[in-house]
């Protein structure tokens, strides 16, 4: 079975400070992992994704990711948060080949503080 | 070029009825999935659609349908609705064999009275 964990599900961080948001994932292949970002009333927006390529992966809007098999992990940063980064962010995972089903974890809410 | 589009945007709905959802894929996708999102959750899995058939299904009751149309539109069906039917329903579609790109529409915000 797969699962995400997404560790806290508020983060606060100043304007302009380090944005660290934490995912850790079980699953007993290489996954396909994503991170999407959630606006209040909105869809989902993908940020980024790791399909077994590069290990550190760049996304829109300044954010990125680094995929550490060891510790099943897939935390997402940007140096310098920006007031527009406020939102609902949820870490994703799919096995892939014949289970394209997405499993989400329980999101984490961003606020920026001025 | 369109991305998902999904339809209608909110309804609202008494419990014991019935709803459809619709949903439009991106072009150039030919499969859809489903996804509940309650107030607070992340989105779980409801159904897949490929070729007209449901592929894959989350736990969800058979009160819970869908049907992929041969342009590969899709509708979501809920019978027999219930107050914890309220929530945001999300398509998104994908390429077939493409695990890695979904994209997800704005949503169906649907409440049960």
């Amino acid at each position: 079975a797969q699962s995400v964990t997404q560790l806290g599900s508020h983060v606060s961080v100043s304007e302009g400070a380090l944005v660290l948001l934490r995912c850790n994932y079980s699953s007993s292949v290489p996954p396909y992992l994503f991170w999407y970002v959630q606006y209040p009333n909105q869809g989902l927006q993908l940020l980024l994704k790791y399909t077994s390529a590069a290990t550190l992966v760049k996304g829109i809007n300044g954010f990125e990711a680094e995929f550490k098999k060891s510790e099943t992990s897939f935390h997402l940063t940007k140096p310098s948060a920006h007031m527009s980064d406020a939102a609902e962010y949820f870490c994703a995972v799919n096995l892939g080949g014949g289970a394209q089903k997405l499993v989400f974890g329980q999101g984490t809410r961003l606020t920026i503080n001025p | 070029d369109a991305g998902v589009t999904q339809s209608p945007t909110h309804l609202i709905k008494t419990r014991g009825q019935q709803v459809t959802l619709r949903c439009s894929p991106k072009s150039g996708h030919d499969t859809v999935s489903w996804y509940q999102q309650a107030l607070g959750q992340g989105p779980q899995f409801i159904f897949q659609y490929y070729e007209e058939e449901e592929r894959q299904r989350g736990n969800f009751p058979d009160r819970f349908s869908g049907h992929q149309f041969p342009n590969y539109s899709s509708e979501l069906n809920v019978n027999a609705l219930l107050l914890g039917d309220s929530a945001l329903y999300l398509c998104a579609s994908s390429f077939s064999g493409a695990g890695y790109g979904y994209t997800f529409g704005s949503g169906t915000r649907l409440t049960v009275v």
